[in-house]
Formats: C-alpha cells, structure tokens, sequence
C-alpha cells in the first residue's frame, strides 16, 4: 500500500524558515517524480514544485522560486520542501503526492503551514 | 501557464440524478505526438486529501466507480457523475498535465 506522511508544519513568522518532509513507503520511491501542492485555507489546489526520479531536475511556481527548494532522499525514500522567506500567502495545507503521468496520483494527509506573527 | 476554468462552482442535486462539471483551458490540452489529451480530475471529500479519478481525459484510475466518466478533447472536458451517490458529496478539481500543472478553481457538490 502506498503511503506517503508529511511532518514539519507548524506556525512561523513571515520571513522565517521551515522544513517539510514527506516519508514514502509502499513503492520504488525512486522510480517515481514527486511533487507538492498547497491548498489556502477553503480554497482551491495549487502545484507548488516537482522533482525528477533521480532528482537532477527541479521545477518551481513563479511565486516560490528563490524561496523553495525541493529535495530527495532516495537511499531515505522521503521528500523535502526547504521554505524560506515565507510569506503570509504561503499559510496552505501542504500536501506530498507521488506524480505519474503529470498527474497526482497519490496524495499524503497534508500538513499545515501557518505563516503570522 | 494554461488557466483552467471550471464550472459550475458549485451544484446541488438529488441522490440518482446525473451532474456534468465543465472544465475549459485555455489552450489546447491534445498532444499532436500521441492523440491524448492532458487532462485529470479530482475528488476532495470533506476533511480528506484530494483523490484522483481521471486522467488523460478518460482513462479512469483503478477502483473509481464507472459512473464516474470523463470526456472532451483540445480545450473542453466534462465530468459526468452519472446516479450521484451521497458518498459523492466533495469538491472536484480538473487539471491540464499538458504543462506546468494546473487547476480548476473547483466544484462543489452538495447532495439534496
């Protein structure tokens, strides 16, 4: 059974740093692109970046690049989301997804980033 | 980036009934190389994680339901829940993974 598990979350300040993780079992979890996406609270989905299998590739939204950085462990079968410099507009549940044929084909339980002072 | 428009934002319908949400980009989803079209949709129950059930338009993904049947091709698509179940009650997305992936703005089923 697929399983992928985000931890890190919490509340942070506006200009300040957090790290996502996302532990991936039940699969070759180095056969597979990754992504994150975000949901704001009662709104809408949104892609925030994606990784390649071997991770040589890493792709961004425009309102993220230079302030996110998206990672992989293969040996450690996880996922990582460096946010840095986060914004009030980067308050979402994020949720880890496994990525197969540019669609999201399994989706973590989301962890929630909450960017106040 | 490819804007996705969907609609309606939301729809209230009785257990049986069948529901169609629209979804259009903006540009054209068909890949000249292959013939398919680069479009999925997704389920969101209440408190849950999104779900996929569709993607290259009409391919449904395994353990989704038959009433559940996507179509369209190029730059419209539709969900059709054919006998919407009260199970069905969530928020559907569609998406283009054409390019850069992106969403719908989202469609909300409430059940009568």
């Amino acid at each position: 059974e697929v399983q992928l598990v985000e931890s890190g979350g919490g509340l942070v300040q506006p200009g300040r740093s957090l790290k996502l993780s996302c532990a991936a079992s039940g699969f070759t979890f180095s056969n597979y692109y990754m992504a994150w996406v975000r949901q704001a609270p009662t709104k809408g989905l949104e892609w925030v970046a994606s990784i390649t299998n071997s991770g040589g590739s890493t792709y961004y939204r425009d309102s993220v690049k230079g302030r996110f950085t998206i990672s992989r462990d293969n040996a450690k079968s996880t996922l990582y989301l460096q946010m840095d410099s986060l914004r009030s507009e980067d308050t979402a549940t994020y949720y880890c997804t496994r990525v197969h044929w540019g669609v999201f084909d399994y989706w973590g339980q989301g962890v929630m980033v909450t960017v106040s002072s | 980036d490819i804007v996705m428009t969907q609609s309606p934002s939301s729809l209230a319908v009785s257990a049986g009934e069948t529901v169609t949400i629209n979804c259009k980009s903006s540009q054209s989803l068909l890949s000249s190389g292959n013939q398919k079209n680069y479009l999925a949709w997704y389920q969101q129950k209440p408190g849950q994680s999104p779900k996929l059930l569709i993607y290259l338009a009409s391919t449904r993904e395994s353990g989704v339901p038959d009433r559940f049947i996507g179509s369209g091709s190029g730059t419209d698509f539709t969900l059709t829940i054919s006998s919407v179940q009260a199970e069905d009650l969530a928020d559907y997305y569609c998406q283009q993974h054409y390019s850069y992936p992106t969403f719908g703005s989202g469609t909300k089923l409430e059940i009568k």
